[in-house]
């Protein structure tokens, strides 16, 4: 069955640690997004991509970094994790009209 | 720029009764529009999407919504509320050819009662 997913669903970890949230789909989309989201706000777009070796920032800086290596897979890593990186991280994928999301990865620094 | 205005924050309706929840937006461009569900812990689900043609859209769950030119609005509308519906809707808009990026309102919770 054609999917995104995002691993972990729930991550608490040290501030200072490296972290890398994985984000991988199955349909086949050129177009993938990292989205970051606090609690009862929207969206805000921190990463795209386009395509195999094609990474762009966002609407909203993000100290995170993205590679795209292969079109199915879309990591995120943060070198250095603070609590001001707490927050959900949604992952999407689209086709010619529509983005399809993962179930994110709720992230905890403490 | 674009941007999307979810006026109200949080709703409330009773089992039963209609849901409205509005969503304005500004766009350059004819835009494509679309709302999203969410319920905690979750990622998004598409309710419905308007694109081209019809202006008035039919989504899952008995929801639908109608693209109107003139008042730059995509209001959100279910005949009869079910407690399944409670969660958080998200208005979103894209422009076309702009690579499908998405501008997100601020969303509205959307709360059922007996």
């Amino acid at each position: 069955e054609a999917d995104i997913y995002q691993t972990p669903r729930y991550l608490v970890i040290g501030t200072g640690k490296k972290i890398t949230l994985e984000c991988s789909q199955t349909m086949g989309h050129d177009k993938m997004y990292w989205y970051q989201q606090d609690p009862g706000m929207e969206l805000h777009l921190i990463h795209y991509s386009y395509g195999v070796n094609s990474t762009e920032k966002g609407d909203l800086s993000s100290e995170s970094t993205v590679s795209r290596i292969r079109t199915e897979h879309f990591p995120l890593t943060l070198e250095s994790a603070r609590p001001s990186h707490t927050s959900q991280y949604l992952c999407a994928s689209s086709d010619i009209s529509e983005q399809f999301f993962g179930p994110g990865t709720r992230l905890t620094v403490l | 720029a674009q941007s999307v205005t979810q006026l109200g924050s949080h709703v409330s309706v009773s089992e039963g009764a209609l849901v409205l929840l509005r969503c304005n937006y500004s766009s350059s461009v004819p835009p494509y529009l679309f709302w999203y569900v969410q319920y905690p812990n979750q990622g998004l689900q598409l309710l419905l999407k308007y694109t081209t043609g019809a202006t008035l859209v039919k989504g899952i769950n008995g929801f639908e919504a109608e693209f109107k030119k003139s008042e730059t609005s995509f209001h959100l509308t279910k005949p009869s509320a079910h407690m399944s519906d409670a969660a958080e809707y998200f208005c979103a808009v894209s422009e076309p050819g702009g690579g499908n990026k998405l501008t997100f309102g601020t969303g509205t919770q959307l709360k059922v009662e007996l």
